[in-house]
């Protein structure tokens, strides 16, 4: 079956800081990837999708590009900001599409 | 358009006692799905249902629980009865079409049983 693999938090880090959250995965088929934000308090929602080989996907600064070639889609910010603290998590779709999630990635980011 | 919405989002209850969740879907999504999320499991899809049919309940830990969506605005999840090992959070989601390139999430219901 499907599974992602992401980095243990959690990542704690200054503002401005660059932030990578790394993500492996495995799925049949073609999936699609995906990184989904949980702030506290509140349910998933999503942040970036990619659907194909080589796509990058990118909202409110944040990036990933699909890597097949090492079946990855590393998520990037350049300058994180307090507000972007948050639980991020990988998910991949193969298969029947149902998305399969990673085990989230905490950031804390401090002032 | 209000979102998914769930209730209660917090539920305090003692072991044995029969818990029900609730949830309200985004009107006119065809797919809906329930998820417990812990911190030594993660995130785990317990059962989703496709235009109030259940698809699904493989993930569904034990004869305990039990969903059911009697029709395309409501479901329900139901513990009976509860054990210490049932606390977690869990989240409803809907979304269109078969694809599920969007997941929409619920706040949640945090459940503690004692």
């Amino acid at each position: 079956g499907n599974s992602v693999t992401q980095m243990e938090g959690p990542v704690t880090l200054s503002e401005e800081a660059f932030l990578t959250i790394n993500c492996t995965y495995t799925a049949t088929g073609y999936p699609s990837l995906f990184w989904y934000v949980q702030y506290p308090g509140e349910g998933l929602q999503l942040l970036l999708k990619a659907t194909k080989a080589d796509d990058k996907g990118s909202n409110k600064g944040f990036e990933a590009t699909y890597r097949k070639e090492t079946t990855s889609f590393h998520l990037e910010k350049g300058s994180v900001q307090v507000s972007d603290s948050a639980v991020y998590f990988c998910a991949t779709s193969g298969g029947s599409y149902i998305p399969t999630f990673g085990r989230g990635t905490s950031l804390i980011v401090h002032p | 358009d209000a979102g998914v919405i769930q209730s209660p989002r917090h539920e305090v209850t003692e072991m044995g006692q029969e818990v029900t969740l609730r949830c309200k879907p985004i009107s006119g999504h065809d797919y809906l799905f329930w998820y417990r999320q812990t911190m030594m499991r993660g995130l785990e899809l317990l059962i989703y249902f496709n235009n109030n049919v259940p698809i699904d309940d493989s993930g569904m830990p034990e004869d305990r629980f039990s969903a059911k969506m009697p029709n395309a605005s409501f479901s329900t999840l139901k513990i009976q009865p509860s054990e210490p090992r049932d606390s977690a959070v869990y989240f409803c989601a809907s979304s269109f079409g078969g694809r599920f390139e969007k997941l929409f999430f619920g706040s949640g219901t945090q459940l503690s049983v004692l």
